[in-house]
């Protein structure tokens, strides 16, 4: 079965520093893969997609990558700020039209001060 | 409105009973998506609209949930019979036609507890 895994331990690190996020798939090839962020309480918020046939994508201080022959994605923060702190959550979506995101479970990024 | 808006933001209901849950999504957005996401885990699809009708249902549990979209817009989740493993946070999102590579817009969720 289709099987996505993020880190499932939390990411502590400090402010300035690059957070480096992985999310690993199995038993898929998605055409999309997204990633999104949520706060506490809160619905997850679209940050980045990157198709298939891309290999990076960047929007300010986001870089994803992905790999489809290690079936890997790996999302960075740059300059990290303590407003990052959020999990992250990793989303792939196949070509057809069935609209639905398999999610990863998430992984918690707390920035230090 | 200008984001998807979901009702109630709390539900605490009894094993056993009938719970409603609504969603409002953003306006013009034909494709709407019902999720569930347990403590510690990432959403669950459950099931995807386009339109009035249900394109993809494949993530309903079993035939105690059933939602509906009756004019396009609105959709309310329906759960018979609640069972505490119902327990968790429902999640709404919309997003424009549907389509693959279309980003979609999440509710604050309906946090469902059931005892």
């Amino acid at each position: 079965s289709q099987k996505i895994e993020q880190n499932s331990e939390a990411l502590n690190i400090q402010e300035g520093k690059t957070a480096t996020l992985t999310c690993n798939y199995t038993n898929y090839s998605p055409a999309y893969l997204q990633w999104y962020r949520q706060d506490p309480g809160r619905g997850p918020v679209f940050l980045l997609l990157i198709r298939e046939n891309e290999k990076e994508k960047r929007k300010e201080r986001l870089k994803v990558t992905f790999d489809t022959t290690l079936k890997q994605s790996l999302f960075h923060i740059t300059a990290s700020q303590p407003a990052d702190s959020a999990t992250y959550l990793c989303a792939l979506r196949g070509s057809s039209n069935t609209g639905k995101l398999i999610f990863g479970q998430g992984t918690t990024l707390q920035v230090k001060p | 409105g200008a984001g998807v808006s979901q009702t109630p933001s709390n539900k605490v209901t009894e094993k056993g009973k009938y719970v409603e849950l609504r969603c409002d999504p953003i306006s013009g957005h034909t494709a709407l998506y019902w999720y569930r996401q347990s403590l510690g885990q990432g959403p669950e699809f459950l099931i995807y609209f386009q339109g009035t009708g249900a394109a993809d249902d494949s993530g309903l549990p079993n035939d105690r949930f059933f939602a509906v979209r009756p004019e396009g817009s609105v959709s309310t989740l329906k759960i018979q019979r609640t069972e505490r493993g119902d327990s968790a946070v429902y999640l709404c999102a919309s997003s424009f036609l549907g389509g693959a590579g279309e980003t979609q817009y999440f509710g604050p969720g309906t946090r469902l507890l059931v005892l």
